[in-house]
């Protein structure tokens, strides 16, 4: 049972362009939601996070949206950069679950130039 | 810099023979994390400890054991591979057993023969 779920295996954009990489999840306990970056030969590396009491977050190029009515969260980064092309992992965590991370399947980015 | 370093990068063992992979932190954080990534799926916590606390997940199989020795060091060990063992093995850290980020390691990629 997948709890966290990325639809898009792949996303392909180009240079300057917004990327958006989407979401789902089904549990509703989930209350801490977290983007992690994953170059080839290399481990997650943690992007930006969301808490459930926002609906919103920005850091520099990348803004996490949170829509906890329809369970959808969703990355964006603007002006996507070739050195944005990664494999993108959406997770998630509950209260009570002693910081357990669920993760999606990932979305490999490519940006092009 | 400090880090979380995974040994061996590559892990080729026979069917049956017991393996174990290795991951050592400077960060000198409380907590370390096993998961499982096969192909094209989610990273998947296996256990982790806090401190000496060792804690299971309840679907991990019983062929999978840890030992932390000290807070630097942490071990898997596959009792008896099986062909679908074969996967990536991520060790994680994180400071205390909180809503926070997780520092992963490059992983081992396990070969199973």
């Amino acid at each position: 049972d997948q709890q966290v779920k990325q639809n898009s295996p792949s996303l392909s954009v180009q240079e300057g362009r917004i990327s958006i990489l989407n979401c789902d999840y089904t549990n509703s306990m989930f209350d801490y939601f977290l983007w992690y970056k994953k170059y080839p030969a290399e481990g997650p590396t943690f992007l930006i996070s969301i808490s459930s009491i926002k609906d919103k977050n920005e850091d520099g190029r990348f803004t996490v949206f949170l829509n906890k009515s329809a369970k959808h969260l969703s990355l964006h980064i603007v002006p996507s950069q070739p050195g944005d092309s990664a494999v993108y992992f959406c997770a998630a965590s509950g209260t009570g679950t002693a910081s357990k991370l669920t993760f999606g399947t990932g979305t490999r980015l490519q940006v092009t130039l | 810099d400090a880090m979380v370093i995974q040994n061996p990068r590559y892990q080729v063992t026979q069917f049956g023979k017991p393996v174990t992979l290795s991951c050592s932190q400077t960060l000198n954080h409380n907590v370390m994390y096993w998961y499982q990534q096969k192909s094209s799926q989610a990273p998947k916590l296996l256990f982790h400890y806090y401190d000496k606390d060792f804690n299971n997940e309840a679907d991990t199989p019983d062929n999978f054991q840890s030992r932390r020795p000290n807070t630097s060091f942490c071990f898997l060990d596959i009792r008896s591979p099986g062909l679908g063992d074969a996967a990536m093995y991520l060790c994680a850290t994180s400071r205390e057993l909180a809503v926070e980020t997780q520092y992963f390691g490059p992983g081992t990629r396990l070969l199973v023969l």
